[in-house]
């Protein structure tokens, strides 16, 4: 199976703040990485496919690329609403397996 | 609207089966993957396996195999989970997730989640 780690574990920002977020594939998944992001008690939500394309109706601060098999979701400017934890997922083979998660809090 | 609605929260007892089922709606139901994925208490996403409802074709985690059983009702447009031989550890939220054939990885919507409890 391919394994995926994802860095931090947990992070804390403020409002307005650029965070990046990692996540390393074990080996080569070509672009096949989707981000999802959940709030507590709730279930993921989509918000970037194929490394980059965001999904619809998230908005343009999340962004999405790549580094060989380093990925990387950026959120340019932080709002309330995106406290949550973040999961990276690899699509390249099954099962496909996801990464540990990013707790983003407020600072 | 897209939705899929999963059957309520179950309590079994270590040994026992559960059957979850995600009924879909405001969409072909036959255009789509359904995937099933879990989150234990407090821990991260576990991906479980896909079925695809056209041909009723399925793909499950090696983590799962023997235990585990998706099948679906096309004229009802629901799928099941059927899960074997509980273990404590199977205690977990599970959902039912849609993802395209363009892109089966990629879930574009989720089912509310169903808990499933095992214990004694």
């Amino acid at each position: 199976d391919i394994q995926m780690t994802q860095s931090p574990s947990s992070l804390s920002a403020s409002a307005g703040d650029r965070v990046t977020i990692t996540c390393r594939a074990s080996q080569s998944i070509s672009s096949y990485l989707n981000w999802y992001q959940q709030k507590p008690g709730r279930a993921p939500k989509l918000l970037i496919y194929a490394t980059s394309d965001l999904q619809g109706g998230v908005p343009s601060r999340f962004s999405g690329s790549k580094s060989g098999t380093d990925f990387t979701l950026t959120i340019s400017s932080l709002q309330p609403e995106d406290f949550a934890t973040y999961y990276c997922q690899q699509g390249y083979s099954t099962p496909y397996t996801f990464g540990q998660g990013t707790k983003l809090e407020i600072k | 609207q897209v939705q899929l609605v999963q059957s309520g929260a179950e309590v079994k007892k270590p040994g026992a089966s559960v059957k979850v089922s995600c009924k879909a709606s405001g969409y072909t139901f036959t255009s789509y993957y359904i995937q099933w994925v879990r989150q234990a208490p407090g821990q991260g996403l576990e991906w479980m396996g896909i079925i695809n409802p056209s041909g009723g074709s399925t793909n499950y985690a090696q983590n799962f195999q023997g235990r585990v059983s998706m099948t679906r009702d096309t004229s009802t447009s629901t799928v099941y989970l059927e899960l074997s031989s509980l273990r404590s550890e199977d205690t977990a939220v599970y959902y039912c997730a849609r993802a395209p054939f363009s892109s089966e990885s990629s879930v574009d919507y989720w089912g509310q989640g169903t808990l499933v409890t095992v214990s004694s």
